[in-house]
């Protein structure tokens, strides 16, 4: 089964572009690839999501190459705001096997 | 329309003690599912909910257990609590309209209730 696997932690700097690569080798022909944002003591929230090429949306951009192995999570411009821990997530998610990475502390510096 | 809320907030339990978790989907999703995290292991599947059925289930042990209502309304329940039982209890809800998960359902959190167990 489809095994997650990103950067621990990131850093950047306010208006920066931060890129956030997750793998996953094991990809199976129905899953998508979905991006989750959560800050300290909430819920994550759904950023984007899709299944293969680019996807963009008004908070972040979501780069899937043709082998679907990885993809990355493009944040433009980021702000204080964006500091929080960032999660890949490959689904279906209708099994045993929840597959929410580790997930990636980006800490955004002014 | 509002969002999935989760009650109590914050929990404070002892060792041996039972609790009961509240999630209240957002109107017009019928799936409920649960998690645990915690800074060592992470977001951690423990159920999830269908029309008042469970359709899956993590490997947590029997201790954890939960049910969901007409009204799509779920709790979960934790019997005899250990101290590493300590987290934030998150659920979520989704549209899912049919019997079986579409690939591309998106999830929608609650806040979520921080569990202490003394």
């Amino acid at each position: 089964l489809a095994k997650t696997t990103q950067p621990i932690s990131m850093d950047s700097y306010e208006g920066q572009e931060v890129n956030i690569t997750c793998s996953h080798n094991n990809i199976a022909t129905n899953d998508y690839i979905t991006w989750y944002q959560q800050f300290p003591s909430q819920g994550p929230r759904f950023i984007i999501q899709g299944y293969k090429t680019k996807v963009t949306n008004e908070v972040a951009s979501l780069f899937i190459p043709a082998d679907r192995k990885s993809s990355t999570l493009s944040l433009p411009r980021v702000s204080l705001s964006d500091t929080a821990v960032y999660y890949c997530l490959v689904g279906p998610y209708n099994n045993n096997d929840m597959r929410f990475g580790a997930g990636t502390r980006l800490t955004v510096k002014p | 329309k509002a969002g999935v809320t989760q009650t109590p907030r914050y929990l404070i339990k002892t060792r041996g003690q039972q609790v009961t978790l509240s999630c209240s989907p957002i109107s017009g999703h019928r799936s409920v599912s649960w998690y645990q995290q915690t800074p060592g292991q992470g977001l951690q599947f423990l159920f999830e909910y269908f029309s008042e059925t469970q359709r899956n289930k993590g490997n947590f042990p029997g201790r954890f257990s939960g049910r969901q209502f007409s009204n799509s309304r779920s709790e979960m329940n934790v019997s005899t609590l250990e101290l590493g039982d300590s987290a934030l209890y998150l659920c979520a809800s989704s549209p899912s309209g049919g019997r079986l998960r579409e690939a591309n359902e998106k999830l929608f959190f609650g806040s979520g209730t921080q569990l202490s167990v003394l």
